[in-house]
């Protein structure tokens, strides 16, 4: 069975704080990929970042971070220095498998306050 | 601006109405996607087609029927929809089928609001 955990539900920040985003995904897969997806106000699911389940190299963009550790299934993403136009649901969601079935997680909905 | 485009963007019907949701990609992928999305839930998959052929049907009931008319363009029929069925769908491609490292891109979606 594949489980992906998103526990944190809501996360409110002042701005400039950093921020970090919590998604753990259990599976018995050996490969598979994971996505960070982002939902602004607006509603459109904007792509953030994809990691597969052999690459536990750390990556920054900008300010944006993730940080990948198989041996805990933890896929986290940290925003720094945050921005109001942050604000909006983040999902986690994995995919295995031939039909690249994407499976998302609860999402967290991060207020960033100015 | 997103590269998947949905029509309508707003979409009231009653339960007796038939309508149709469109999508239309024009990035060459292959594989596109229907959603479904709860008020403050995540996505769910409804629909899978790969090829222009229907690959995975999550149980969806009939009152939905997808159509892929070509590999750019998806629709999904809508006929004696039940008020729970008001949501954001999102349609959305990626490159290819079996290819799931592709991220999914996704247009803006559609709001029903069944009546």
């Amino acid at each position: 069975a594949q489980k992906v955990t998103q526990a944190q539900t809501e996360i409110s920040v002042v701005e400039k704080e950093d921020v970090t985003l919590d998604c753990v995904y259990e599976t018995r897969d050996t490969t598979y990929y994971l996505f960070w997806y982002k939902q602004p106000p607006s509603g459109e699911l904007v792509f953030l970042i994809r990691r597969n389940s052999f690459d536990e190299q750390n990556e920054i963009s900008g300010r944006y971070s993730w940080n990948f550790q198989k041996s805990t299934s933890s896929f986290n993403f940290t925003i720094t220095a945050s921005q109001v136009v942050d604000s909006a649901v983040y999902f986690c969601a994995p995919s295995s498998g031939a039909n690249s079935k994407l499976t998302f997680g609860k999402g967290i909905t991060l207020s960033v306050r100015p | 601006d997103t590269e998947v485009t949905q029509t309508p963007k707003h979409l009231v019907m009653g339960m007796t109405n038939k309508k149709s949701l469109k999508c239309e990609q024009h990035m060459g992928h292959r594989a596109m996607y229907w959603y479904k999305q709860k008020a403050k839930k995540p996505p769910e998959l409804m629909f899978v087609y790969s090829y222009e052929k229907l690959s995975i049907n999550e149980s969806v009931p009939s009152r939905f029927s997808p159509e892929c008319p070509n590999s750019s363009l998806l629709n999904l029929h809508l006929h004696a929809l039940q008020p729970e069925d008001s949501a954001l769908y999102l349609c959305a491609s990626s490159q290819g089928p079996g290819s799931y490292n592709s991220p999914l891109h996704f247009g803006n979606g559609t709001r029903l609001t069944v009546t």
